[in-house]
């Protein structure tokens, strides 16, 4: 079955630095999606990325549909301590059909 | 203009009990998507419905696992006979007609003890 790699699996950075985090697939999707979930909550949309090389930014957060349409990348600018959670990469290839997601990256933000 | 709605948030069953885990999509939203998460792990799909339609089961355990969604009320998963490598959490997601983006709840934490 199809399936995503996210990486790095976990990162500790100092508040204020930039970050970067990317997801590959071994086949193509149609659109990417980035989530973010804090402790003990659900996943919350950040982005969606719907058609090959898009670069789409939503405040600090940019992220971009690879132009192979097997991989995206999250960057997130000047991070704040808020930005500490999970972040998850998922895809599909058409509406109403169920989303295939990473294993995530934990962000951990030292102030 | 409710997000997507579980309940309970937390739920503690014995071994061998039953389990009913609810979900109201959002408004508008006729899909509904249920994921499985174990500690440190992500979202493993489960079954995808529409009203009163299971459409996609393909990630659902063959035994003890059922869901539904009715016409009238919220979507429900159904584990019958609780083990302890049924604790997890599960999430709801809902969808639009037509829509590639999923938005989800909050979860609920299953514990079985």
């Amino acid at each position: 079955g199809q399936q995503l790699n996210q990486s790095p699996q976990s990162m500790f950075i100092q508040e204020g630095e930039d970050v970067s985090m990317n997801c590959t697939s071994s086949s193509i999707f149609n659109t990417w999606l980035w989530y973010k979930q804090d402790p003990g909550e659900g996943p919350v949309l950040l982005i969606a990325l719907y058609k090959a090389g898009e670069l789409t930014s939503n405040g600090r957060l940019t992220a971009q549909f690879g132009i192979t349409r097997k991989d995206s990348f999250l960057n997130i600018s000047a991070s704040i301590p808020s930005d500490v959670g999970i972040y998850f990469c998922a895809g599909t290839n058409s509406g109403n059909t169920p989303l295939v997601f990473g294993k995530g990256t934990r962000l951990s933000v030292i102030a | 203009n409710a997000g997507v709605m579980q309940n309970p948030r937390h739920l503690v069953r014995r071994r061998g009990q039953e389990a009913r885990l609810r979900c109201s999509p959002m408004k508008g939203h006729s899909h509904v998507y249920w994921y499985r998460q174990l500690p440190e792990e992500g979202l493993k799909f489960m079954v995808y419905l529409q009203k009163e339609n299971i459409i996609d089961e393909s990630g659902m355990p063959k035994e003890r696992f059922s869901a539904e969604f009715p016409k009238e009320g919220p979507s429900i998963l159904r584990i019958q006979q609780v083990v302890r490598g049924d604790s997890a959490a599960y999430f709801c997601a809902s969808s639009s007609p037509g829509g590639v983006e999923a938005f989800f709840g909050q979860g609920t934490r299953l514990t079985v003890v």
